[in-house]
């Protein structure tokens, strides 16, 4: 069965803090991607990676970069946290392709006081 | 016009009853198509995925899928109250879309 973790379930963080949020996956998957998921907004793409120190921006990237050092790694960095940043962020996986399914991780519920 | 569209809900159905989920998409060169099913809290699960025009079934699970039509659709037969969920549709075509999801809850 495909793993995907992430580092933390819930995040605490003040206003203008640097949050890492961490997401590794054990089956060698090439494609990873980071989501946030708010009422009524649905899941949006903040930014994917096909490969190794690749990566490209999804719908909604500003605010936050992320980093793919090894391949079962993705990390998503918040520069200088805020309040509208407070939502689920959800990791997922895929095989190679656009065509196939992506497997999510438990979440990280990360609230920006 | 959203990639994906489904009704938000909510859809309620008695228990043992046939619950029916649907979903429309823009995107006519759309190749893949998945259910996923999100319990409030959690991640969403994958349970079904189709490719082909027709039906496919797996257990109490059927997908429908009409690419002329451009909708998916998605049957719960003898529905349980641990089907209460959100069911959200995702299909690919440049990239991944998700639809918003139908909240669905079965009544005992």
């Amino acid at each position: 069965d495909v793993k995907v973790t992430q580092s933390s379930r819930y995040l605490v963080k003040r206003t203008g803090e640097k949050v890492f949020l961490e997401c590794v996956q054990d089956m060698d998957h090439e494609n990873m991607f980071w989501y946030r998921q708010d009422p009524g907004l649905g899941l949006r793409l903040i930014y994917f990676s096909y490969d190794v120190k690749m990566k490209e921006k999804g719908d909604i990237p500003e605010g936050y970069s992320v980093s793919r050092e090894k391949k079962e790694r993705f990390s998503l960095i918040l520069e200088s946290a805020s309040t509208n940043q407070t939502s689920m962020y959800l990791c997922a996986s895929s095989l190679p392709g656009r065509g196939n399914e992506q497997f999510f991780g438990p979440g990280t519920r990360l609230t920006v006081l | 016009q959203k990639e994906v569209e489904q009704n938000s809900g909510p859809l309620s159905v008695p228990e043992g009853a046939i619950a029916s989920l649907n979903c429309t998409y823009s995107d006519r060169v759309s190749q893949s198509f998945f259910w996923y099913r999100q319990y409030s809290g959690k991640s969403p699960e994958l349970i079904m995925s189709i490719y082909s025009n027709g039906d496919k079934e797996d257990g109490r699970f059927t997908a429908q899928l009409n690419k002329a039509s451009q909708y998916v659709s998605l049957l719960i037969r003898d529905s349980q109250p641990s089907d209460s969920a959100t069911y959200l549709c995702a299909v690919t075509g440049n990239q991944f879309y998700f639809g918003t999801g139908t909240s669905l809850t079965v009544i005992p």
